[in-house]
């Protein structure tokens, strides 16, 4: 597609539950971003792609979190035992080159699941 | 650690105004971004910044980019009502370990009223 593609939308979860949001980057990207945007805050770093090989996970808030990109295209975040302070919206951006971007070419990130856990 | 300021957190202007919002990074960066993000939706990128003394326009936003003070700053001439939106300044850090990913300000609120 054109864009950065991101399921569900919007996503309300009983806390405890487990949820998984997918996020389907523009074909050919070779980087992946997950950030974490709580209300009226700017987005945060949680975890990076280069290709299938997560480089870095170093702002996954706790071992609940867990991204994963097998095959080096879509990735999914999944959040296990989702807790209140989960309720956020979760961001993905890929970019063409693996250092995140070159020149001109910046970070082009989806709509964003809006994750709710009442 | 990176740590990106902006300031004002909320900004209310008038139509037609000119105002600017600033953005202060604390560590060497080779790569500086200005976000737009309306209610509900993703971030729109405005402009990517590279090196001292870059300048880039478009339309009504002016942004400016201060190597040396670290600092960037986005200019808004002639307010109108359209670019009420949330702005975030990013900064991608220039060397060393982590300088793929970007880290935000966290964001300037603006309206622009009639």
């Amino acid at each position: 597609g054109a864009g950065v593609s991101q399921s569900p939308r919007y996503k309300v979860a009983k806390r405890g539950q487990d949820v998984a949001l997918r996020c389907d980057p523009i074909s050919g990207h070779v980087s992946l971003f997950w950030y974490q945007q709580a209300l009226g805050q700017g987005p945060e770093f949680l975890t990076y792609f280069q290709n299938e090989a997560q480089l870095d996970k170093s702002g996954l808030p706790s071992d609940r979190f867990f991204a994963e990109r097998p095959e080096g295209s879509v990735s999914t975040l999944k959040i296990q035992r989702t807790q209140q302070e989960d309720s956020a919206v979760y961001l993905c951006a890929s970019s063409l080159l693996g250092t995140g971007g070159y020149l001109n070419y910046g970070y082009t990130f989806g709509s964003g699941t809006r994750l709710t856990v009442v | 650690e990176l740590k990106v300021e902006q300031n004002p957190l909320f900004l209310s202007m008038q139509e037609g105004k000119n105002y600017t919002i600033y953005c202060n990074y604390s560590t060497t960066s080779d790569r500086l971004y200005w976000y737009r993000q309306d209610p509900g939706k993703s971030l729109e990128s405005l402009f990517v910044l590279l090196s001292n003394g870059a300048v880039k326009q478009e339309g009504r936003l002016m942004a400016s980019l201060d190597t040396k003070a670290r600092l960037s700053t986005l200019h808004i001439t002639a307010a109108v009502h359209d670019l009420s939106a949330t702005y975030f300044c990013a900064v991608k850090k220039g060397s060393g370990g982590s300088n793929y990913k970007l880290t935000f300000g966290k964001g300037t609120l603006l309206t622009v009223n009639p």
